[in-house]
């Protein structure tokens, strides 16, 4: 069984400019979360997307969005960037809500320069 | 708002030792997390606790939950160095799908 599959696994961007995270969850599951990993933050919860549907999301400013789509793929996009973007993506899927186990994808690693 | 508190932060053992690495958290869960992270990679996940009194072992370790006290414990027996890794914790925000994580305990087993 395939694990959550995130691409790309590294991306270089340059400060003002936008990117496009991808996150293909485990084949069953409808529930997609993302977190940023920073060392000075630690995990923090993004958002999470069930059926489509963004059901939670996280203190985050409005240059952080996503979308989820039918087959369950979560995309997350972060416009302008800045250099505190830089940080390692990570995405989980999970079983029918509440409160399954959550499962990570290798995560994306940003950096803005 | 739900809070999770691990220590220590950093952690260094030798082969063959035993600890404990402590989570605490601010309000009721009825499920706990632990997870492991090796330096530039995902989270593995290591163990569910779903109740109170829940014990669960895999190898050198064994995770506890106690929702009275609002405390898990990571024991970890004889360590090895294959252990070195960050441990987290973490539960979900009550009635959202918000996993909310401690700020992980750097594990170091020195030969």
């Amino acid at each position: 069984k395939a694990g959550v599959t995130q691409t790309p696994r590294y991306l270089i961007k340059t400060r003002g400019q936008q990117v496009t995270l991808s996150c293909s969850p485990i084949s069953g599951h409808r529930s997609v979360s993302w977190y940023q990993q920073t060392p000075g933050q630690g995990l923090q919860f993004l958002f999470e997307y069930f059926s489509e549907t963004q059901r939670n999301k996280g203190n985050f400013p409005g240059r952080f969005s996503g979308r989820q789509f039918s087959n369950s793929r979560s995309e997350m996009n972060v416009s302008t960037l800045e250099l505190g973007d830089s940080a390692l993506y990570l995405c989980a899927s999970s079983l029918e809500p509440p409160n399954t186990e959550a499962f990570f994808g290798q995560g994306t690693r940003l950096t803005v320069v | 708002e739900l809070k999770v508190e691990q220590n220590p932060l950093f952690l260094s053992m030798q082969e063959g030792k035993n600890y404990t690495i402590y989570c605490n958290y601010s309000t009721t869960s009825d499920r706990l997390y632990w997870y492991r992270q090796d330096p530039g990679k995902s989270l593995e996940s290591l163990f569910v606790l779903l109740s109170n009194g829940a014990v669960k072992q895999e190898g050198r370790l064994m995770a506890s939950l106690d929702t009275k006290a609002r405390l898990s414990t990571l024991h970890i027996t004889a360590a090895v160095h294959d252990l070195s890794a960050t441990y987290f914790c973490a539960g979900f925000q009550g009635g959202s799908e918000k996993l909310v994580f401690g700020k992980g305990t750097k594990l170091t087993v020195n030969p």
